[in-house]
């Protein structure tokens, strides 16, 4: 079946430098996408959301891009902080009924003091 | 945590008994989801409602059952426990959000030890 999968399970920054953390989608059908951060012991956590008529979306320190052509989204962390190292999953939602998500693996930053 | 809790926290029981896992929403949304989540296979949906007494299955519904009779409240039943089912349980709601899209978001989780 579709899935949503990442490419990197672990990214190791520097603190202070920017993070990207990348998604691939195969479901053409899909019109809404998550990201979200997990810290150990925590559900998931909301962080910035896209539609597909945009290519772009700003948060505060975060960016998302999404590029439909080659089904891909990516998560931009500016300036890096030690409390940004968690697991960040990307989710899709195909406007099912029960508007269900399908998730990533994940992807594990780890930042450097 | 969007107005969801979840009970207990933390849970440790022996091969064959029943647990009964609670979520609670502050919010009266319509869909609420159990999610379980294992190392190397993220988080997979068990099952979900999208109102009071509408359940529906996901990808993994094999040995629960929920109910949800009220709709604040969305239980998640381990009939006969087994060691496979031993990880962290996640419930979820959605909340609408811009246009027509629906964001889910989760409870703190409860992790289970089946022995």
């Amino acid at each position: 079946g579709e899935s949503v999968g990442l490419h990197l399970p672990t990214l190791s920054v520097q603190e202070g430098d920017n993070s990207i953390i990348n998604c691939a989608y195969s479901n053409s059908a899909s019109d809404y996408f998550i990201w979200y951060k997990q810290e150990s012991g925590k559900g998931p956590q909301f962080i910035i959301d896209i539609r597909s008529n945009m290519d772009k979306r700003q948060g505060q320190r975060v960016t998302v891009l999404l590029n439909k052509t080659v089904k891909h989204l990516s998560l931009q962390i500016a300036a890096t902080q030690p409390g940004d190292s968690a697991v960040y999953f990307c989710a899709e939602n195909t406007g099912n009924a029960g508007n269900m998500l399908t998730f990533g693996g994940g992807t594990r930053l780890m930042v450097k003091p | 945590d969007a107005g969801i809790t979840q009970s207990p926290r933390h849970k440790v029981t022996e091969t064959g008994t029943p647990v009964t896992l609670r979520c609670h929403q502050t919010e009266n949304h319509r869909y609420m989801y159990w999610y379980r989540q294992d190392p190397g296979h993220g988080l997979r949906l068990i099952h979900y409602s999208y109102g009071v007494k509408d359940t529906d299955k996901g990808e993994v519904s094999d040995g629960y059952s929920v109910s949800r009779s009220k709709t604040e409240d969305f239980l998640l039943t381990l009939e006969s426990a087994t060691s496979s089912q031993t990880s962290v349980y996640f419930c979820a709601i959605s909340v609408p959000g811009p246009g027509a899209s629906e964001t889910q978001y989760f409870g703190p989780g409860t992790r289970l030890l089946v022995l």
